[in-house]
């Protein structure tokens, strides 16, 4: 039972671009969400994180979103740039416990 | 401040062989946690260490355990190997909530 989704594997955008990944979620105990950025041969990079008493939280070029009523997040990175081209992971962890559900991530294209 | 480090990076055993896997996490971070990645499965929860006790623990089999040591570094160990069981394992450190991932080690069973 995968809790935390990415349905789409991959995405394609234009250097200057706004991309939006995005995230859906069915344990409504999850309280807090992260994302992280993946280059091959390396570990997964935080990017950006938002608790479940907000709706929005941005850093720099990048935008988290989270709907709870629709147990969805997303991530907006603008303009996006060509170093942008990572996988992308999602993640939620339960209320109380340090244990993080991740999502099966997204691979992001920036064409320049 | 160092990031975190895992030893050995690459890995190649046979089925029904043993292997450990070490963590050594930042500084100061007393949680560390480990995961399994494979292709389209994404990061797949193994467990958590905090104070040299294991405080979660995700859905594999009893051959997948670990420990972590005083000083907060941890090891993996996979027992009785099996092909399934090529990935990425990733160790992650943490302070409060945010994790900060090593480079993994990439084992590969034959």
């Amino acid at each position: 039972d995968q809790q935390v989704k990415q349905n789409s594997p991959s995405l394609s955008v234009q250097e200057g671009r706004i991309s939006i990944l995005n995230c859906d979620y069915t344990n409504s105990m999850f309280d807090y969400f992260l994302w992280y950025k993946k280059y091959p041969a390396e570990g997964p990079t935080f990017l950006i994180s938002i608790s479940s008493i907000k709706d929005k939280n941005e850093d720099g070029r990048f935008t988290v979103f989270l709907n709870k009523s629709a147990k969805h997040l997303s991530l907006h990175i603008v303009p996006s740039q060509p170093g942008d081209s990572a996988v992308y992971f999602c993640a939620a962890s339960l209320r109380g416990t340090y244990k993080y559900i991740f999502g099966t991530g997204t691979r992001l294209k920036v064409l320049a | 401040k160092a990031g975190v480090t895992q030893t050995p990076r690459y890995l190649i055993k046979t089925r029904g062989q043993q292997v450990t896997l070490s963590c050594s996490p930042i500084s100061g971070h007393r949680s560390v946690s480990w995961y399994q990645q494979t292709p389209g499965q994404g990061l797949q929860f193994l467990f958590e260490y905090f104070s040299e006790t294991q405080r979660n623990k995700g859905n594999f089999p009893g051959r997948f355990s670990g420990r972590q040591f005083s000083n907060s570094r941890s090891e993996m160990n996979v027992s009785t190997l099996e092909l399934g069981d090529s990935a990425l394992y990733l160790c992650a450190s943490s302070y409060a909530y945010e994790q900060y991932f090593g480079p993994g080690t990439r084992l590969t069973v034959t």
